[in-house]
């Protein structure tokens, strides 16, 4: 059964970095997409990033100046760091893997998720 | 503003049939991209429900279902349960804007 499992600092103060990293238990990590998705409270979902089987990255165009998505593939873990944060940035941050291909992948296993508040 | 348009809420009583639709453009869903839905329970994740606009991933009840026409894709959720009530999204690919996944802005279902 495959498990994803997420930490990082839940406060922050403006212009900071988030850093959250999220392991994968259970299962291949290679193969898969690796993806960062957000939960403003209150609000819906929004895609963030991802790390690709070929280890590459694509970006919400949104979010692109200030986020990287790294993977260790020899800890089945993938991190994301979200630079010069503000109070918009507040939210519940959840890791997921991406199954399918090309155009057309879908979000089959998520983290618990992690609340991140920015806060002078 | 969501790339995908979904109602806010829709409500219906136990036993009875509910859809919740989700509205996109040629840019996403009118193009062919396929639709996925999940489902959100109060302080938890997203749960997927359907993937591939009509799949069902184990374990999901068969009173759940989804179609896709057009630029708009439609959840249906028959014989409605108390277990039921929650936040339901839907989920594509939009090429316009540098290619990336796009959420619904969720739909409240609440089961009188």
């Amino acid at each position: 059964q495959v498990q994803l499992q997420q930490w990082g600092a839940g406060l922050l103060k403006p212009t900071e970095t988030l850093s959250l990293t999220c392991a994968v238990y259970g299962g291949s990590f290679s193969g898969y997409y690796w993806s960062w998705i957000r939960q403003p409270p209150g609000k819906g979902l929004e895609w963030i990033g991802e790390i690709n089987r070929r280890g590459s990255t694509d970006y919400n165009p949104s979010l692109k100046s200030r986020v990287t998505i790294s993977e260790d593939t020899s800890k089945n873990q993938f991190s994301l760091n979200l630079s010069s944060v503000t109070a918009a940035d507040t939210a519940v941050y959840y890791c997921a893997r991406g199954h399918g291909g090309a155009t057309s992948i879908y979000f089959d296993y998520w983290g618990q998720g992690t609340l991140v508040t920015v806060s002078s | 503003q969501s790339v995908l348009t979904q109602p806010p809420s829709v409500s219906g009583a136990p036993g009875q049939r509910v859809t919740i639709s989700c509205t996109g453009s040629s840019s996403n869903i009118g193009a062919g991209y396929d639709v996925h839905w999940y489902q959100q329970l109060p302080g938890t994740a997203p749960k997927l429900l359907i993937y591939g606009n009509n799949n069902r991933p184990s374990g999901v009840p068969d009173r759940f279902s989804g179609s896709k026409s057009g630029t708009s894709a439609s959840l249906a959720i028959t014989g409605l349960q108390a277990e039921d009530e929650a936040d339901y999204y839907c989920q594509s690919y939009d090429s316009s804007l540098s290619g990336s996944w796009v959420f619904g802005g969720g739909t409240k279902l609440t089961v009188l």
